[in-house]
C-alpha cells in the first residue's frame, strides 16, 4: 500500500541553524501539508500547498518557514533560523482531494 | 473559529470491554470530523470520517462513532476492546472551506488483559 515517507526520522540542531525536513508523499496526490506536534500538546497545522503554491497557512508558519516541491516527487520544510521552540514532531500529510495521509513524522531537537 | 475537545487524555479498559472515546467540538458552519489513530513510532492514521449523510459511520477495526449536532459530539466507540488497540486517539474537525485539519489534544487508549 502506497505511503507517505519522511526523512530523517530524527534531526538534532543548533539553535541558529538552517533544517530541511524531506516528505516523499503518496505519487498521484495533488495536496501536501505540514504539521507539528511540540511534546505534549496537541498536533498544529502549519501549512497546506497545491498547484506549486501555499494555499493556506497558519500564525505558526511566519517568515523563517518556507515549503517547496523541487522536483515531481519530494515536499520539503525549511526552517531557516531554529529557535528552541522549534523542537517538535514534524508531519507531512498528503491527499487527491479529502482523506489526508500522514507520514511518520520527523523528530527535530533544537539545542 | 473552529476547536475539537478530547475529555480525558488517558483511558483504561480491560480486553473485551467496551471502548469510549469523547470528542466534542466548535465549529460556525457544518464541520467535517475525523477520528485518527497514531501507533507508537508511526504516522497518524485515518479510523473513520463524517462529512454529510449518515451520521452513525463506520471506520476500520470495528470502531464507529456518531455525529450528533445537537451535542456537538463525534465520540468514538467499539464494542470490545483488543490489545491491539492500544495506541493515541485523535479527534480532528474542518469544514467544506478548508483542508486544515485542526486536532485535539489526544487520548491514550490502555488495554488490559
Amino acid at each position: 500500500e502506497p505511503e507517505v515517507t519522511q526523512t530523517p526520522s530524527h534531526q538534532v540542531t543548533q539553535m541558529g541553524q538552517e533544517v530541511i525536513l524531506r516528505c516523499v508523499p503518496i505519487s498521484n496526490h495533488l495536496y501536501f501539508y505540514w504539521y507539528r506536534q511540540i511534546l505534549g500538546q496537541k498536533v498544529e497545522f502549519l501549512v497546506s500547498f497545491y498547484n506549486n503554491e501555499i494555499s493556506e497557512k497558519s500564525e505558526i508558519f511566519d517568515d523563517q518557514f518556507s515549503v517547496e516541491r523541487p522536483d515531481g516527487s519530494n515536499f520539503t520544510l525549511k526552517i531557516r533560523s531554529t529557535k528552541l521552540e522549534d523542537s517538535a514532531m514534524y508531519f507531512c500529510a498528503s491527499s487527491v482531494k479529502g482523506e489526508q495521509y500522514f507520514g511518520p513524522g520527523t523528530r527535530l531537537t533544537v539545542t | 473559529a473552529q476547536s475539537v475537545t478530547q475529555l480525558g487524555s488517558h483511558v483504561s479498559v480491560s480486553e473485551g470491554a467496551l471502548v469510549l472515546l469523547r470528542c466534542n467540538y466548535s465549529s460556525s458552519v457544518p464541520p467535517y470530523l475525523f477520528w485518527y489513530v497514531q501507533y507508537p513510532n508511526q504516522g497518524l492514521q485515518l479510523l473513520l470520517k463524517y462529512t454529510t449523510g449518515a451520521t452513525l459511520v463506520k471506520g476500520i477495526n470495528g470502531f464507529e462513532a456518531e455525529f450528533k449536532k445537537s451535542e456537538t459530539s463525534f465520540h468514538l466507540t467499539k464494542p470490545s476492546a483488543h490489545m491491539s488497540d492500544a495506541a493515541e486517539y485523535f479527534c480532528a474537525v474542518s469544514d467544506k472551506n478548508t483542508d486544515k485539519l485542526i486536532f485535539g489534544t489526544g487520548t491514550r487508549l490502555q488495554v488490559f488483559p
